[in-house]
């Protein structure tokens, strides 16, 4: 597997509070990306970084910001979380934009 | 919007019988990527297909890129239980942004 490493790896946490997720990688991969896994919905976008501090939004960015400040750290932040951000969140890197390589994920639950 | 749909949603079969799982796209692709995923684990790329009507073989899998780029094909013969778990086809709509199908979720009966 590709040196990706997700944290925390599980959280609970309560409406209305901010959480930071952590995607690091070890590959010096250009791109990065943030995903959600909903039953139901696969894989879905939620934002990604084509460089360092050069981001930009996917398919469900709504609630959710990202910084990269250096090639091997990509953080998702939800401002202040909501029941409907309870998901699985994988985070994935890519040299080509071509395969993608995920990390082991982070389930989130919002209370 | 620009969507990637995949259908089935579930197949069950029994060890040694084929399966397919089909892809298909509103929009033209560039290429085409299939990953798996295994339960509880973390998606893992297995291919890319790039040129039209283009058929690429990893052992038992079949992919298929069809001739006008819009829907893709993955066949495996004769299952093992090894093959459990959701297969996932992947397009980008533009340059970064990847949308991936709803996957099909394999269960293998021995």
């Amino acid at each position: 597997d590709a040196g990706i490493t997700q944290s925390p790896r599980h959280k609970v946490t309560e409406t209305g509070t901010p959480v930071t997720l952590r995607c690091h990688q070890t590959e010096n991969h250009r791109y990065m990306y943030w995903y959600r896994q909903d039953p139901g919905h696969g894989l879905r976008l939620i934002h990604y970084s084509y460089g360092v501090k050069d981001t930009d939004k996917g398919e469900v960015s709504d609630g959710y910001s990202v910084s990269r400040s250096k090639t091997e750290d990509f953080l998702l932040t939800l401002e202040s979380a909501t029941s409907s951000q309870t998901s699985v969140y994988f985070c994935a890197i890519s040299e080509t934009r071509t395969a993608q390589y995920f990390g082991p994920g982070t389930r989130l639950l919002v209370l | 919007g620009q969507q990637v749909m995949q259908i089935p949603q579930y197949q069950h079969v029994q060890e040694g019988e084929d399966f397919t799982t089909y892809c298909n796209s509103s929009t033209t692709l560039s290429n085409i990527q299939w990953y798996k995923q295994r339960p509880g684990g973390h998606p893992v790329f297995l291919i890319q297909l790039v040129k039209s009507g283009e058929v690429k073989k990893q052992k038992r899998l079949t992919f298929q890129f069809g001739e006008a780029k819009k829907n893709s094909s993955l066949h495996i013969t004769a299952t093992q239980t090894t093959d459990v778990g959701t297969y996932f086809c992947a397009g980008p709509v533009n340059n970064n942004d990847m949308r991936f199908g709803a996957g099909t979720r394999l269960t293998v009966k021995p």
